[in-house]
Order: structure tokens, then C-alpha cells, then sequence
């Protein structure tokens, strides 16, 4: 079936450094994809997002990376900063199921002074 | 802030008793979304409406039932709490032609 899942649960980096956090989906027919992020006690935050015709987009020190080939996505955090600490979601719409917004279970990302 | 608010932020009910839930958007957007988070589970979604009066199920709708008789609220009713029904619950936004939902601040519930 459908699942959009994170290859890592945990992340932790150091402040200053860049942040990867990895996404695998199954549906080649996925559509749309997003990224979120969760900090403790608040609803999911929109971060970025991109089509499936793209391979790139970036916004302000996030990049987010599509590689249609394998299934797999990525956000890219530049300059990691404290402030970043939070769980990151990354989610597919599939438009062939009205829109369905489907969740990966999420990475939670430590940043260390 | 995506204008949405939801209430109670936190509830404490017993068993058995309806509780109901109330997600306020002040964006005039068509798609309302409840979801909700628990360990294991991520976001799973139980209800959503396209425009008023107008609510399909999600993947986890069973115990809840919901409604939409204004453009601004949805609201999502546990007609008899249950235990299993503790998590945390989060309403969602989405305008006409757009992709992207925004979350609500979610609201705690706990059923003893």
C-alpha cells in the first residue's frame, strides 16, 4: 500500500552545521510533496514544498530534493540552529485520492549548542 | 498563524460522555481537515469537509462523526469517548486550488 516513511527517526548535528533529513515514498503516483515541522506542543508547521515535475526547490535555508528515480526526498537545512529543533514530517498528496494528504511517521532533529 | 484556532486546547472526559471539538478559520478557505497524532501512528486523518454541509470520511473515522454548518467551523464529535479515543487533535486548512494544509494548534484530549 501507500506509506511514506523516514529512513531515520533521530537526527542530531551541531550548531552551524547543515541538516539532512531523508524521506522514502512508495507511490510513484504521488503528485505533490511537503514538508513539516513540529515542535513540542504545537501542530505541524509548513516549511516548503515541491511538484513531481521538479527535482529542486529551495526557500530560505531549506532545500528540499526530489529524486523520482528511487522514491526518495530530502530537507536540506543550512546553518542548523537551536531554533530548529523539532520533529519533521514529510507528507505526499496523491491526486487520484482526492488530494489525500498522507504522513511519514517523522524524524526528530536535536541541534547542540 | 494560518487563522485557525482550535477549543478546548485541552480536555479531561470520562468514558461514555460525548465530547466535541471546534476548529474556527478565519481565512473563508473551503477545506477543513480533522487529524489525529498518536506515537506510532503519525497523522491520520478521520474527517473533512469541502465546503459547508459537505464532510467525507478519512482513514480513521469510526467513533466520530462531524459538521460543518458555516464556512468557519468544523466540528468533530466523539459521540461516546473511549480510552483508544486519547491523542491529540489537529484541524486543518486548505484553500481552493491550492495543496498545501495548515495546522491548527491542536487540542489534548484525555478519556479516563
Amino acid at each position: 500500500g501507500e506509506s511514506v516513511g523516514l529512513h531515520l527517526p533521530t537526527l542530531s548535528v551541531q550548531e552551524g552545521d547543515n541538516s539532512i533529513i531523508n524521506c522514502a515514498y512508495s507511490n510513484s503516483a504521488s503528485d505533490y510533496f511537503i514538508w513539516y515541522k513540529q515542535e513540542s506542543g504545537k501542530g505541524p508547521q509548513f516549511i516548503i514544498d515541491i511538484r513531481s515535475n521538479m527535482d529542486k526547490r529551495q526557500g530560505q535555508r531549506v532545500t528540499v530534493l526530489l529524486n523520482k528515480t528511487v522514491k526518495h526526498l530530502s530537507l536540506q537545512i543550512a546553518a542548523t540552529q537551536p531554533g530548529d529543533s523539532a520533529v519533521y514530517f514529510c507528507a505526499e498528496i496523491l491526486y487520484n485520492q482526492g488530494g489525500k494528504l498522507i504522513f511519514g511517521q517523522g524524524t526528530e532533529l536535536s541541534v547542540k549548542p | 498563524d494560518a487563522g485557525i484556532t482550535q477549543s478546548p486546547r485541552h480536555k479531561v472526559t470520562e468514558t461514555g460522555t460525548p465530547v466535541t471539538l471546534r476548529c474556527h478559520q478565519t481565512e473563508n478557505h473551503r477545506y477543513m481537515y480533522w487529524y489525529r497524532q498518536d506515537p506510532g501512528h503519525g497523522l491520520r486523518l478521520i474527517h473533512y469537509s469541502y465546503g459547508v454541509k459537505d464532510t467525507d470520511k478519512g482513514e480513521v473515522s469510526d467513533g466520530y462523526s462531524v459538521s460543518r454548518s458555516k464556512t468557519e467551523d468544523f466540528l468533530l464529535t466523539l459521540e461516546s469517548a473511549t480510552s483508544s479515543q486519547t491523542s491529540v487533535y489537529f484541524c486543518a486548512i486548505k484553500g481552493r486550488g491550492q495543496e498545501t494544509q495548515y495546522f491548527g494548534p491542536g487540542t489534548r484530549l484525555l478519556v479516563l
